[in-house]
């Protein structure tokens, strides 16, 4: 079975400033897809990033982007310039080829302090 | 883009009531749905995997019974949560798949806060 390890659970950056969020998983598949939700106060789950295994280019959107690291299967989140609203917490989630469901690491807790 | 709309939003109740929870995938059709559970602070935990048509798949652990799932149609699932106690207050989180998109994320619905009396 697929594991998400999130080692962090809890961080904080200054505004404008850049943080790192850290990702591992544990699989024997070689194609797979990785994402990272954010789930603010208001507990609404929003896609923020994914990443197909066989690409070996990182995600990138906007402040958003991914460091994937294929063979050490890592997978962590870089903000750049972060901005208040960016408090939330973060999940890092593993997609099988065959199991059809997500399997969510267990969530870092961002504060984005002015 | 895909929306999930989850309904109610809110639902504050006595105990031994029976509660339903709907999903609907809006402008897709999703043959799988998820059906979460999460406490404060905490991760989402899979709870059951409704399937259009046919019984849905709970996880270890999860009462059948407890928790009714049905999915009717491709675009709707409902959650039912029978006999409600305080042990079961709780956020509840639908999430969906576009048909035949196995790659793609899942979208989520905004979720149930659910508060037994």
């Amino acid at each position: 079975a697929q594991t998400v390890t999130q080692s962090q659970p809890e961080m904080s950056v200054q505004e404008a400033e850049t943080v790192t969020l850290s990702c591992t998983y544990d699989t024997s598949e070689n194609n797979y897809y990785l994402f990272w939700y954010k789930q603010p106060p208001s507990r609404q789950m929003i896609l923020v990033i994914r990443q197909e295994a066989y690409k070996q280019q990182n995600a990138t959107e906007n402040r958003f982007s991914v460091n994937f690291q294929k063979a050490a299967k890592s997978f962590s989140l870089k903000i750049s310039d972060s901005q208040l609203g960016d408090t939330a917490m973060y999940f890092c989630a593993f997609l099988g080829t065959n199991a059809g469901k997500s399997t969510f690491g267990d969530g870092t807790t961002l504060t984005v302090k002015p | 883009g895909a929306v999930v709309s989850q309904h109610p939003s809110r639902v504050i109740c006595k105990s031994g009531t029976s509660v339903k929870i709907e999903c609907r995938s809006l402008d897709f059709q999703a043959t799988t749905m998820f059906w979460y559970r999460q406490f404060p602070k905490q991760s989402l935990m899979l709870m059951a995997t409704s399937n259009e048509g046919s019984k849905a798949t709970y996880e270890q652990g999860v009462e059948k019974d407890k928790f009714l799932i049905n999915h009717a149609s491709l675009t709707l699932s409902t959650l039912t949560v029978t006999s409600a106690h305080p042990e079961d207050s709780s956020f509840y989180i639908c999430s969906a798949r576009d048909r035949g998109t196995h790659n793609q994320p899942q979208h989520f619905g905004d979720g149930t806060r659910l508060s037994i009396l």
